[in-house]
């Protein structure tokens, strides 16, 4: 079956970089695009963007553009999102979803606080 | 953008009601539109695809209609599993975007 391995909870303080690893099974890697979707404290959810596998091809929601990177490792089907300059703002739970959102990794809290 | 509007924001009823939730589209996505259950804690679920196909395990009580910019999620009699709250989302234009959600409680 489909399944999204997320990396642990982070803590970073302002102005750092966060990458959250996504590690998938059980269907062929490069069928699926990824996205990203994060849900802040109580709030709710926001697509991030998107990456094909097969190319590395990446979207971008506009508010992160410039912040926000999106890689693949084919060798290990894992996907990666960097966030960059952190603020508070970006305290959150990030998921990583496959193909049209139908499965979800188990979410990863990014922490940021000085 | 896109805007998904979802109505009501929240509701409550009790088990075995019927229940329908409504998602508004601000331009038409033909049928790109899924809907999704959350659990506190937990990461959202896939319920329903290209608006009414309903995912594998996902009970019959749940489905989905509509096309365009009107789009319904209907759960024909409410069980005690069922309390959550419910996303929209549109996936016919870059960027994908969801709706607010309906929280879904117990009266």
């Amino acid at each position: 079956q489909v399944q999204l391995v997320q990396s642990g909870a982070e803590v970073k303080k302002p102005g750092a970089s966060v990458k959250v690893s996504c590690k998938a099974s059980g269907y062929t890697f490069t069928s699926h695009d990824m996205h990203w979707v994060r849900q802040a404290p109580g709030q709710g959810l926001a697509w991030m963007g998107r990456i094909d596998p097969r190319g590395g091809s990446t979207t971008y929601a506009q508010q992160f553009q410039g912040r926000v990177t999106m890689t693949r490792d084919t060798s290990t089907s894992t996907v990666y999102m960097e966030l960059t300059s952190l603020k508070s703002e970006d305290t959150a739970v990030y998921y990583c979803a496959a193909g049209r959102l139908d499965h979800w990794g188990q979410g990863t809290l990014v922490t940021v606080s000085s | 953008d896109i805007q998904m509007t979802q109505s009501p924001s929240s509701l409550s009823a009790s088990v075995g009601d019927r229940v329908t939730i409504t998602c508004r589209a601000s331009q038409g996505i033909s049928n790109y539109l899924a809907w999704f259950q959350q659990k506190p804690g937990k990461a959202p679920k896939s319920l329903i695809s290209v608006a009414s196909s309903l995912q594998n395990g996902v009970p019959s009580r749940f489905s989905g209609s509509g096309s365009g910019t009107d789009f319904t999620l209907t759960i024909s009699s409410l069980q005690p599993d069922d309390f959550a709250t419910y996303y929209c989302l549109q996936y016919s234009t870059s960027p994908i975007t969801f709706g607010q959600g309906t929280r879904l409680g117990i009266k």
